[in-house]
């Protein structure tokens, strides 16, 4: 059973640069063919995508977002990796990663989030 | 991007009740639709996607239908651990969510 894990600064402050790593387990993150994806909620906008990595290396990413997010996979750890630079206020929120199966656009598996506090 | 509208945004239930929750996109998208129940605290959980599947492990009184822009998750007799939020979510383009219908108890 695959099992994701965010982890990461819990607080970031205005204008610089939130990064979070999801750990995948219970299976290799090369394994079957997926997309990894980060969504983010909160209180303000619900739940929003962020983005999406495939293992080839292959990222898309929400257009509004797309200017300041970075998405990056490293195999050899299982993991996969959100950078969102020049935060602000509106950034602040519970961040979820999760697995797409690469023929659709569901999220069948979702880790149990991080919450990230922009503030000074 | 593709509107996603879901209503109503709160709904008050007794257990044993039949629930429709709606939820309409602002265009079609043929049958990329899932529903997610979330519970306070916890990350969102995959309840039907293609707007009819079943994921596997959900009690069958959980059931999807529709096409194009409007669709409908039903639970056909509300149980006590049904009372929670739930989220339609399409994937014909890159995704979007509803804002989300909360089943409250009566």
């Amino acid at each position: 059973q695959v099992q994701l894990q965010e982890s990461g600064p819990g607080l970031v402050r205005p204008s610089q640069t939130l990064s979070l790593t999801c750990t995948v387990s219970g299976g290799s993150i090369t394994s079957g063919s997926f997309y990894w994806s980060w969504i983010r909620q909160s209180a303000g906008k619900g739940l929003e995508w962020i983005g999406r990595i495939y293992t080839s290396g292959t990222t898309t990413y929400k257009a509004s977002l797309k200017s300041r997010v970075t998405i990056s996979v490293d195999t050899s750890k299982n993991q996969f990796s959100l950078r969102l630079k020049s935060v602000t206020a509106a950034d602040t929120a519970v961040y979820y990663c999760a697995r797409v199966p690469s023929w659709s656009g569901f999220f069948g598996v979702w880790g149990k989030g991080t919450t990230v506090t922009v503030s000074a | 991007d593709i509107q996603m509208t879901q209503s109503p945004s709160t709904l008050s239930a007794s257990v044993g009740d039949r629930v429709t929750i709606t939820c309409r996109a602002s265009q079609s998208i043929s049958s990329w639709l899932a529903w997610y129940q979330q519970k306070p605290g916890k990350a969102p959980k995959l309840l039907i996607y293609t707007a009819s599947t079943l994921e596997s492990g959900v009690p069958s009184r959980f059931s999807g239908s529709g096409s194009g822009t409007e669709f409908t998750l039903t639970i056909s007799s509300l149980q006590p651990d049904d009372f929670a939020t739930y989220y339609c979510q399409q994937y014909n383009t890159y995704p979007t969510f509803g804002q989300g219908t909360k089943v409250e108890i009566k």
